[in-house]
């Protein structure tokens, strides 16, 4: 157990729909980071938060944001949802912003999103 | 840019050693890392190395940089069953930016 949870596991809705994703980090973890996850894309950066702030941007389509909270728990939006935006939608955080490039990130289950 | 690249799939028989390539673009990496991922789990990470070190071992884990020709590789001694994941290469860069991109991942299947 990583100790970053994410909810939901499982989601299906329809196209055109929107959809929120919560992440809480691990415990005293002040970094958030949403990944997506595709067959034919791989791995993708989106988005990080730090602290409540924002603090790098990823491969994110406009249609989709997020934000963290003062709780440090973070949710990621996903709006007009389409059938390419199926995929699994990863967290992950760490402890914070060292700026050496050493950061141990600590993924979430993930949440699988199925756009039909 | 920020580009990298692994073969897609390793097959190895029980108790031989693995091995897992991987190719990187930036220069200016300063942290590679390797993280493995099992069906329905999140990445869990299994090493790293800073981009001055050549070599790092970790029990049965050995990882190996050439930074000039951007080569990384992970060595699975005595692979067993439970290694039987997809393991990814990432790298990120100074900066403040701790944005890791990842390869594509490799799927080692271990067989008796």
């Amino acid at each position: 157990d990583s100790g970053v949870t994410q909810t939901p596991k499982h989601l299906i809705t329809a196209t055109g729909q929107r959809v929120t994703l919560r992440c809480s980090p691990r415990s005293g973890d002040l970094s958030v980071y949403w990944y997506q996850q595709s067959l034919d894309q791989g791995l993708q950066f989106l988005i990080q938060y730090y602290n409540g702030e924002e603090r790098a941007k990823g491969n994110i389509l406009e249609r989709f944001s997020a934000q963290q909270f003062p709780d440090l728990h973070s949710e990621l939006n996903l709006s007009s949802l389409e059938l390419g935006d199926s995929a699994l939608y990863f967290c992950a955080s760490s402890s914070g912003w060292t700026g050496t490039g050493n950061e141990k990130l600590f993924f979430g289950s993930g949440t699988q999103l199925s756009v039909l | 840019g920020e580009d990298v690249e692994q073969s897609l799939f390793l097959s190895v028989r029980e108790g031989d050693s693995s091995v897992i390539n991987c190719t990187y673009t930036d220069s200016s990496s300063t942290y590679l890392y390797w993280y493995k991922q099992e069906p329905g789990a999140g990445l869990q990470l299994l090493t790293y190395i800073f981009s001055n070190m050549d070599m790092k071992q970790d029990q049965r884990l050995t990882v190996l940089l050439n930074k000039k020709d951007k080569h990384l590789s992970l060595r699975i001694a005595d692979t067993q069953t439970g290694d039987s994941a997809i393991y990814f290469c990432a790298e990120t860069t100074s900066g403040g930016y701790n944005k890791l991109i990842f390869g594509a991942g490799t799927r080692l299947a271990v067989h008796p």
